[in-house]
């Protein structure tokens, strides 16, 4: 399974747009790439997922580059409920690995 | 649509004693079962999955168990629990590539 690398935590403010990069050199050709959100107490929730290039949902974009060794979750104008840690996760097999996520803190 | 039950919500257990965790699927055949751990502040650690009835993989050699005795039935054991089994316990289930669907989780709290 491929390894993901990604900020331990980042702090932003309401309503300003909020990148995460995801490293993940050794991604295979199979592997997609799949991000979720984890509140407190909570499963985590699926954000959305991409292969290649650009691919947006109503709540973030993914940018992925060409090589796909790395990839970028956006989420445009965040608010204080986005307040949460975000995994990165690389996967193409029947299970998948949790990293350690990034904690994102929105201030006010 | 497709539902995971998870229960009980929250339990305190003393040590020595023993544990069951259900999660069940609605809504949905075959699915690929997981359970996974948090402990505070900590990440997800993947310790069962299960592609079908009675087949289960560990991930992790623990004081716990799973099972699987029906297709949309997935049990987390311990005979025993120890106070390292605090934590939070999340059921998954996927029907292939495309997302992880997880309960609401098991806060468990061993005293």
């Amino acid at each position: 399974l491929a390894k993901t690398t990604q900020p331990i935590s980042m702090d932003s403010y309401e309503g300003q747009e909020v990148n995460i990069t995801c490293s993940h050199n050794n991604i295979a050709t199979n592997d997609y790439i799949t991000w979720y959100q984890q509140f407190p107490s909570q499963g985590p929730r699926f954000i959305i997922q991409g292969y290649k290039t650009k691919v947006t949902n109503e709540v973030a974009s993914l940018f992925i580059p060409a090589d796909r060794k790395s990839s970028t979750l956006s989420l445009p104008r965040v608010s204080l409920s986005d307040t949460a840690v975000y995994y990165c996760l690389v996967n193409r097999d029947d299970k998948i690995i949790f990293g350690k996520g990034t904690r994102l803190h929105i201030l006010p | 649509s497709q539902t995971i039950h998870q229960w009980p919500a929250t339990l305190v257990q003393p040590v020595g004693s023993p544990l069951s965790l259900e999660c069940t699927v609605e809504g949905t055949s075959n699915p690929n079962l997981y359970w996974y751990r948090q402990a505070a502040g900590r990440g997800l650690q993947l310790l069962f999955y299960s592609v079908g009835i009675g087949q289960i993989s560990s991930e992790v050699p623990q004081n716990l168990s799973a099972s699987r005795p029906q297709d949309r039935q997935f049990i987390l054991s311990s005979k025993k629990l120890l106070l390292s089994d605090s934590g939070f316990y999340l059921c998954a289930w996927s029907t292939g590539l495309y997302g992880y669907t997880f309960g609401s989780g098991t806060r468990l709290t061993v005293v």
